[in-house]
């Protein structure tokens, strides 16, 4: 089974400020890492396919980077609304997600 | 535009058995893999199953083999999960969700709440 390892598990920011969570894999996936963005009681939604494609209609402040076991979901110049859990998730063997990343707007 | 309905969760007891039902339209359902993901309250996502399109191949996470099965009507546009032998541990918020390439995860329902309790 794969192991996605994500930190921090918490971030407080600042509107504008950019923020960088991470995402580590307990062994080699390639590309196959993907970002999805939590609201309070909504479902996930799908931000960052293989690791760098932006899915329809994202905002470009949101892009990700890295393969093999390491991965960077970046959001440059967090916006109000951007106050959510992250989460990554992997599907090079089965599937499985990272433990996620709260981020709160200060 | 993709809706996928999850149905069937509610208050059940230990030891019971719940089927969970899924209704999409919007994509041709028949060609896509589905999946169900769980989320127990206040915490993390949980990948628990996959069904492929068209051979029907089943996966499941380790963990959770054995109680949980998958399974699909084409014709229905229906997705489904069975589990039996309920424990307080299943209780969750259960999402339908497509994966239009067999991997990413594309679309997500609003999900269903089980709850396990005596």
């Amino acid at each position: 089974e794969i192991v996605l390892t994500q930190s921090p598990d918490f971030q407080s920011v600042t509107v504008k400020e950019k923020v960088t969570i991470t995402c580590r894999a307990s062994q080699d996936i390639g590309n196959s890492l993907h970002w999805y963005q939590q609201k309070p009681h909504q479902s996930p939604k799908l931000l960052i396919k293989f690791a760098s494609q932006s899915f329809s209609g994202v905002p470009s402040r949101f892009s990700g980077s890295g393969s093999g076991t390491d991965f960077t979901l970046t959001i440059n110049g967090l916006e109000a609304e951007d106050g959510a859990t992250y989460y990554c998730h992997q599907t090079s063997s089965l599937s499985s997600f990272g433990g996620g990343t709260k981020v709160e707007i200060k | 535009e993709v809706q996928l309905v999850e149905s069937g969760g509610g208050l059940v007891k230990p030891g019971e058995s719940l089927r969970l039902s899924c209704a999409a339209s919007g994509f041709t359902f028949s060609a896509y893999r589905m999946n169900w993901v769980r989320q127990a309250p206040g915490k993390g996502l949980e990948w628990v199953s996959s069904i492929n399109a068209y051979t029907e191949n089943t996966y499941y996470a380790e963990s959770l083999k054995g109680r949980f099965t998958i399974s699909r009507d084409n014709a229905k546009r229906s997705l489904y999960l069975d589990i039996s032998t309920l424990r307080v541990e299943d209780t969750a918020v259960y999402y339908c969700v497509s994966a239009t390439t067999v991997s990413f995860f594309d679309y997500w329902g609003l999900g269903t709440l089980v709850t396990v309790s005596s």
